[in-house]
């Protein structure tokens, strides 16, 4: 399979901690995307790196990419309730061809 | 308007039944994409059209059949599913990128169950 593992499937946290989820991926890439998707719902996209970066911001999120292990991270800061949701890497593959990890759900406990 | 719509929200069918599914985006997108997605999986690319012809087809069943009519609309036709088909459907579009994979822009998704 081409799909990439995410780790942990699941993760619960109080709000106002961290939250790391990884991504592990087989195949070369032209850039790494995260993405949310709330219960049931279209995917909103978060983020994204390029197979030549090693590390980018965007609020209060924090991805790494290492290409010679194949994986990225995502950070988020003093994670909210609203961060509820589950979240999942995806790998470019060529033009147009996204590859999806299996996806970590993330719980923030108020 | 980044707004990529989908129609129906939900879509109840019989295995004999004919339907369809439509998504519709006004961003000057190129490309726009199928994805299906079971219960706490990930989405897995059906179908994509760039510039209106279909440029991938992750070997689906026949039995969905899609169509791009202009740059703004996607449709999926549905024929003869089974039981296993019920998932939540997506439609995507985004920039054509050259060789790279540009962000896709996802609809709330059609949920379908076929009786």
């Amino acid at each position: 399979s081409q799909q990439g593992e995410e780790d942990p499937q699941a993760l619960s946290i109080q709000e106002g901690e961290n939250a790391t989820m990884n991504c592990s991926y087989k195949t070369s890439i032209n850039n790494l995307q995260w993405y949310r998707q709330n219960s049931g719902r279209g995917l909103v996209h978060l983020i994204l790196i390029r197979s030549n970066e090693r590390e980018k911001h965007s609020g209060r999120l924090r991805v790494t990419l290492d290409t010679s292990k194949k994986s990225s991270s995502l950070l988020i800061t003093a994670s909210r309730a609203a961060d509820t949701a589950s979240y999942f890497c995806a790998t470019g593959q060529g033009a147009q061809k996204l590859v999806f990890g299996q996806g970590t759900r993330l719980t923030i406990n108020p | 308007d980044t707004e990529v719509t989908q129609t129906p929200k939900h879509l109840v069918m019989g295995m004999t039944n004919k339907k369809s599914l439509k998504c519709e985006q006004h961003m000057g997108h190129r490309a726009m994409y199928w994805y299906k997605q079971k219960a706490k999986k990930p989405p897995e690319l059906m179908f994509v059209y760039s510039y209106e012809k279909l440029s991938i087809n992750e070997s689906v069943p026949s039995r969905f059949s899609p169509e791009c009519p202009n740059s703004s609309l996607l449709n999926l036709h549905l024929h003869a599913l089974q039981p296993e088909d019920s998932a939540l459907y997506l439609c995507a579009s985004s920039g054509t990128g050259g060789l790279r994979t540009d962000t896709q822009y996802f609809g709330p998704g059609t949920r379908l169950t076929v009786l």
